[in-house]
């Protein structure tokens, strides 16, 4: 066990509708970083927070939005989902600048229908 | 053209078999990651290397760096080796990652 838990384990939701999904991250850890990996291919980065504030983001739309708190969990926000969103969405979290191991959280399982 | 590449994209052994995952990679890195997903979609930490090798049990990971490759190695596999395996390169220092398609591997009894 990691440590880094993931809320809810799955979800389905309908096509418009908004999702927001939650990590929290391993003691001691400034940073989380979320990924999208759809059916059968590699995660993709979406974005990355540090201390409260994005620190990166990879080729997703901004409906893709984020949170960290002062506790450093996340929240996932997605609105008006599309039915190409369906996919596992995972959490990493980590210490920003030193290479350091990520720990991943189990994912999230979202199916837009 | 993707930055990580793996290869085999699936392999198929037998029980007791020496296994080899290849990842190539295209951009500088600070650290490559070797990472095992089973079905239920967790993804867990195996290695994390920026130079020589790694052993861990069964596991052994190198990484050339002149090269831009990495290899995972599994000696005596089992079948609760079989799982995705997936490579990831770290350009930044950032912990952001930039993963590779994975490995499907199945251990045959």
């Amino acid at each position: 066990e990691t440590g880094v838990t993931q809320s809810p384990t799955h979800l389905i939701k309908t096509r418009g509708q908004q999702v927001t999904l939650r990590c929290s991250s391993q003691s001691g850890h400034n940073t989380v970083s979320w990924y999208q990996q759809a059916l059968g291919q590699g995660p993709q980065f979406i974005f990355q927070y540090y201390r409260e504030e994005e620190n990166g983001r990879g080729n997703f739309p901004p409906r893709f939005s984020g949170l960290q708190f002062p506790n450093y969990s996340s929240e996932l926000n997605v609105n008006a989902l599309e039915l190409d969103d369906s996919a596992l969405y995972l959490c990493a979290s980590s210490l920003l600048g030193m290479s350091a191991e990520a720990f991943f959280g189990q994912g999230t399982r979202l199916t837009v229908v | 053209k993707n930055e990580v590449e793996q290869s085999p994209q699936n392999l198929t052994a037998q029980e007791g078999e020496f296994i080899t995952i290849n990842c190539s990679y295209s951009v500088g890195i600070s650290a490559l990651h070797w990472l095992q997903q089973h079905p239920g979609g967790g993804i867990v930490s195996l290695f994390m290397l920026s130079s020589g090798k790694k052993k861990h049990g069964r596991l052994i990971a190198t990484i050339n760096i002149q090269e831009k490759h990495s290899s995972l190695h599994i000696t005596a596999s089992h079948p609760r080796d079989s799982a995705v395996y997936i490579c990831a390169v770290d350009e930044t220092s950032g912990s952001r990652l930039t993963f590779g398609e994975g490995t499907q591997l199945t251990v045959n009894p």
